[in-house]
């Protein structure tokens, strides 16, 4: 069964702190992404990870793959309020659908 | 830059009632897909398309669904006779190849009473 798990599914967080947000996934696959959503909006791309040890920053948030643990990480560094959001990660598997983890709400508070 | 749109918006529509969902995607895209997201849940996929036909389906996409492209510019998604349970925000998304990025629309929010 094609499973992408995330972890912490809630996370509040104060200003300034850093965290990780985890994914898990079920069966190889060669892409992963990362999107953020604001409440009633659609889904903004925030990376696209390709290959074993891929890394990736922008501004505070740093995405990291591990394809052969099936883990990604989304790390996000001192943290202000308007990164607040809900976070997916989603694995592309064959055929080229995209299978949602359950996505991470993040509060960030001053 | 090219954007996937989506019409309408926002739809409210009795239970048992017809739905047509509409989607433009990016022009020179050939592969189309329909994902829902049940309000606070996680984005499921429904149906992928490519070259006028089906590619792959989810348990989701029952026979009260159908996709079609009928013309050269839209993809649609239809539900033939609404349930409650089929409220959610529908996301059109598209993608030059299915190892490409998918972009997707800002979602149509169907609401069934």
């Amino acid at each position: 069964e094609l499973k992408v798990e995330q972890n912490p599914l809630f996370l509040s967080m104060q200003e300034g702190k850093n965290y990780t947000i985890y994914c898990n996934y079920s069966t190889t696959s060669d892409r992963l992404y990362w999107y953020r959503q604001d409440p009633g909006k659609s889904l903004e791309s925030l990376f696209v990870l390709l290959s074993n040890g891929a890394v990736k920053q922008e501004g505070r948030l740093m995405a990291s793959l591990d394809t052969k643990a099936r883990l990604s990480t989304l790390h996000i560094t001192a943290a202000v309020h308007d990164l607040s959001a809900t976070y997916f990660c989603a694995v592309v598997f064959e055929g080229g659908k995209l299978i949602f983890g359950q996505g991470t709400e993040l509060s960030v508070k001053p | 830059e090219p954007e996937v749109t989506q019409t309408p918006s926002h739809q409210v529509t009795q239970m048992g009632q017809e739905v047509i969902l509409r989607c433009v995607p990016i022009s020179n895209h050939l592969y189309f897909y329909w994902y829902r997201q049940i309000l606070g849940q996680k984005v499921e996929f429904l149906v992928s398309f490519y070259n006028n036909e089906i590619s792959e389906k989810s348990e989701i996409f029952d026979d009260q669904f159908s996709v079609e492209r009928p013309d050269g510019s839209n993809f649609t998604l239809k539900i033939r006779s609404t349930k409650l349970e089929d409220s959610a925000m529908y996301f059109c998304a598209s993608a030059k190849d299915r190892a490409y990025e998918q972009y997707f629309g800002p979602g149509t929010r169907l609401t069934v009473t």
